[in-house]
């Protein structure tokens, strides 16, 4: 069975400052790999997708990286902002379809002004 | 742009009330799905529908039963509640498989 594990479970970074968010998975065999955030209170935003076939994908001041063979996802955030304080999940796909997303429990990150 | 609606934000149920859990999206989503989502655990599949009139199980589906009549409306019922079923229920949807989710607010449920 597929589980997703994302160390460390917060995480407190100064303003301005570069960091990586890391995302594990037990089984390689996935057709893709999405990271989200989660503000207090509220769902879930997608941030990035990155099919199986890929590297990495970027989003402005996001990217994300893939490497299959040894099951593991960083989310790397450039320049840092309070604004980037909230909880970032990573779900792996078994398949084509999001029915068989596999979601890590999320990296509570503070952005300290 | 209201995207998923879930409505209510909250709701405490005793046990062995009954409920239903309201989501609506207006982006003509072909996939909806129901997720809860307990403290310390990832996000779980209770049911999910690839288009109208179709539903199937997900990871999670005892105690809970949907519908899907229209495609802008998924909602989740919930008879008999247990305790176990207090958590946090979110509602996604997304226009094809594969592709990324949109989340609503989610619904807070306490049973006690």
């Amino acid at each position: 069975k597929q589980e997703v594990t994302q160390i460390p479970a917060a995480l407190s970074v100064p303003e301005g400052e570069n960091l990586v968010l890391n995302c594990s998975f037990t089984d390689s065999a996935i057709y893709n790999l999405q990271w989200f955030r989660q503000d207090p209170g509220k769902g879930l935003t997608s941030l990035l997708l990155i099919q199986s076939s890929q590297r990495e994908q970027t989003s402005g001041r996001l990217n994300a990286s893939l490497d299959k063979s040894s099951g593991r996802s960083t989310l790397y955030i450039a320049a840092s902002q309070p604004g980037d304080s909230a909880t970032y999940l990573c779900a792996v796909s078994e398949n084509f379809g999001n029915e068989k997303l596999t979601f890590g429990t999320g990296t509570r990150l503070t952005i300290i002004p | 742009n209201a995207g998923v609606t879930q409505t209510p934000k909250f709701r405490i149920l005793k046990i062995g009330q009954s409920m239903t859990l309201q989501c609506a999206q207006d982006m003509n989503h072909n996939y909806m799905y129901w997720y809860r989502q307990d403290p310390g655990m990832g996000l779980k599949l209770i049911y999910y529908s690839v288009g109208a009139g179709i539903t199937d199980k997900g990871e999670v589906p005892n105690g809970y039963n949907v519908s899907r009549s229209t495609t802008e409306y998924f909602p989740l019922r919930l008879e008999l509640a247990a305790p176990s079923q207090t958590s946090v229920y979110f509602c996604a949807s997304s226009p094809a498989a594969g592709s990324p989710l949109h989340f609503g607010n989610g619904t807070r449920l306490t049973v006690t």
